[in-house]
């Protein structure tokens, strides 16, 4: 069975502080997807990233970098130079990527980030 | 403009009435998922369809029934309602295997009273 924990239920920083969200998963498949959503209060789900397990590179998008380290089997996320907009609930997920799978996606709980200006 | 559309976008039940949540996609997915998103919690799989006419399970299927007579259409039935099953409800799609996105729908929030 596939698992994401993310620990971190709410964290607050200060505006410009950098933050990191943690996300460790846990899953039997060889070729698996790992993602992170963004839900702003709004509710709706917007796709931020999307990783495969055999590609370990670390990404970085503007303000946004994501650490993939399997050795950990762990997807952190890190928004550097915080700002109000990126208050929201962020989401990790995976999915089986074996081709044989239903390619359902496993959320983790999510991690409320509150961002003080 | 293309993507997953549901509806409605809010309603509210009375303990017992039946209803359906639409979800329609355009983009000519195979794949199609109910998730559920209770208040603090991340989202869980109801049901999902690998292609018309076909059905399965997710994690918390019970009080739901899904149909998938075309590749456009996956509605979620709820037949008699309860107020465990107030949440946020998506419907997401993607195409078939290999590396794919998910598109997901607006989400339809559904209080039972």
């Amino acid at each position: 069975a596939q698992k994401v924990t993310q620990a971190q239920t709410e964290i607050s920083v200060v505006e410009k502080e950098d933050v990191t969200l943690d996300c460790v998963y846990e899953t039997r498949d060889t070729t698996y997807y790992l993602f992170w959503y963004k839900q702003p209060p709004s509710g709706e789900l917007v796709f931020l990233i999307r990783r495969n397990s055999f590609d370990e590179q670390n990404e970085i998008s503007g303000r946004y970098s994501w650490n993939f380290q399997k050795s950990t089997s762990s997807f952190n996320f890190t928004i550097t130079a915080s700002q109000v907009v990126d208050s929201a609930v962020y989401f990790c997920a995976l999915s089986d990527g074996s081709g044989a799978g239903s390619y359902q996606l496993t959320f983790g709980k999510g991690t409320k980030l509150s961002v003080i200006p | 403009n293309a993507g997953v559309t549901q509806t409605p976008k809010f309603r509210i039940l009375k303990i017992g009435q039946s209803m359906t949540l639409q979800c329609t996609q355009d983009m000519n997915h195979n794949y199609m998922y109910w998730y559920r998103q209770d208040p603090g919690m991340g989202l869980k799989l109801i049901y999902y369809s690998v292609g018309a006419g076909i059905t399965d399970k997710g994690e918390v299927p019970n009080g739901y029934n899904v149909s998938r007579s075309t590749t456009e259409d996956f509605p979620l039935r709820l037949e008699l309602a309860a107020p465990s099953q107030t949440s946020v409800y998506f419907c997401a799609s993607r195409p078939g295997q290999g590396v794919s996105g998910y598109t997901f729908g607006s989400g339809t929030r559904l209080t039972v009273v």
